[in-house]
This record gives C-alpha cells, sequence and structure tokens, in this order.
C-alpha cells in the first residue's frame, strides 16, 4: 500500500494564484524531501527537512514539517507559469533507514 | 540532476524480448536506484544498490533484475516475464543509502509492443 500519501493529485490555477500540495505518514518520519519534475522531464531536488515543526522558504516557496513528523506541506505564493509540474514529496519512515517513500505527487497547471 | 545518464531515451521493443537499460554515474555515490513511473502512480521503487555487488529488491521487483559489478554502473533488465513493461523508468543516486538526496538521470521511456 501507499506508504506516503500526497493530495490533491491534481491541481489547476489561474496565474497568480495561490497552490498547496499536502503529504502525510501513518509512520513517524525521520526527514521529509520535495522534488520537482517539469513535464517530460525528471524530478530535481528542492529541499530537505529534518526537525520537528521546520520551516524553510526558497522564494515564493514555503515548506512545512509538521510537529509530529508525520506530515508536510509546500506553498507557492502567487504562482507563474514556470512552477508548473508535478510535486512529490518523499519521505524516510523512521523504522527504515535509507529508502525513500515517494507520494504520488500533486500536478500542478498555471493558467496564464 | 547532473552526472547521471540513461541510455537510450527511447527504446522500442517486442512483446517476449529481454531489454536491458543503462544507467551510469560519475558523482562517485554508493548508491543507486531503479524507479518506474506511471501516469498517476507516482515514482515506484524496482531495485536499489547500497554499495557495489550488493541491491535489494524494491516495492515491485518481479519481472527485473539488476547488477551493480561497478560503482558507477547499474543497469535494469526488463525481462519477458514483465507484464505490463511499458513505462517511464528513472535511475538515481545519492552518497549513500541512509536519509541523503537523489539526483535522477534524464530517464528511459520503454515501449513494448
Amino acid at each position: 500500500g501507499q506508504q506516503v500519501m500526497q493530495i490533491p493529485q491534481y491541481q489547476h490555477v489561474q496565474e497568480g494564484e495561490d497552490f498547496t500540495t499536502y503529504c502525510n505518514s501513518s509512520t513517524t518520519l525521520s526527514n521529509i524531501q520535495w522534488y520537482k519534475q517539469r513535464p517530460g522531464g525528471h524530478p530535481v531536488f528542492l529541499i530537505q527537512l529534518v526537525k520537528s515543526g521546520e520551516v524553510k522558504k526558497q522564494k515564493r516557496l514555503t515548506f512545512q514539517f509538521g510537529e509530529a513528523k508525520k506530515n508536510s506541506s509546500l506553498h507557492i505564493t502567487a504562482t507563474q507559469t514556470t512552477d508548473v509540474g508535478t510535486y512529490f514529496c518523499a519521505g524516510i519512515r523512521g523504522s527504515t533507514l535509507g529508502r525513500l517513500y515517494f507520494g504520488r505527487g500533486t500536478q500542478l497547471t498555471v493558467w496564464p | 540532476d547532473g552526472g547521471i545518464t540513461q541510455s537510450p531515451k527511447y527504446l522500442f521493443r517486442k512483446e517476449g524480448q529481454n531489454v536491458t537499460l543503462s544507467c551510469e554515474q560519475n558523482l562517485n555515490h554508493d548508491a543507486m536506484y531503479w524507479y518506474r513511473q506511471d501516469p498517476g502512480q507516482g515514482l515506484r521503487l524496482i531495485y536499489y544498490s547500497q554499495i557495489v555487488n550488493d541491491f535489494q529488491k524494491g516495492d515491485i521487483a518481479e519481472g527485473y533484475s539488476v547488477s551493480r559489478e561497478k560503482k558507477e554502473s547499474f543497469p535494469l533488465t526488463v525481462t519477458s516475464a514483465q507484464k505490463n513493461p511499458t513505462a517511464f523508468y528513472l535511475c538515481a543516486s545519492s552518497y549513500s543509502l541512509n536519509q541523503e538526496t537523489q539526483y535522477f538521470g534524464p530517464g528511459t521511456r520503454l515501449l513494448v509492443l
């Protein structure tokens, strides 16, 4: 079964609107990573969160790791057409060293 | 990202034939991975290798085989036993298996006719 759940599967927004994707695990994660895959491309690492309650920002992107280390979110403020792609979260479960479990991804479409 | 190559970019095979996908990295990474991507399925782990001459099955290893004879290379063979091999195959590597960022190659799109 799916170890890391990610929602929504698809999101369509108008350029300038905000976007959020959520990642949840039934078990505690030792860390969580976020990747972006452009259409026709391959996943590219964005960021890693390790600490409980951690918040990191990259320009218009804000990443959060929950206090219980079981959930995470990626928020994009004022989306642009360059944000189009699929965003994946990937977590390492506390009991299994090294295995990254990927969520199914959220495919973001931005209308100009 | 850079430093991992996969070939070919597109591959066509007839049903019942084995096919080997190449993955090479010059990043001096110990760990390497193979993923399969289907629409709406995200990334599913086929095999991974922590170090040379060692590899482990992932979540969907049936119908696939790998080898890790060199640190730089981790080829994946899609055998005739794989019932639905048409997919996008991604190779990745990381410094180590434990909690490390993975760097992906450009992928190979396999189409079995």
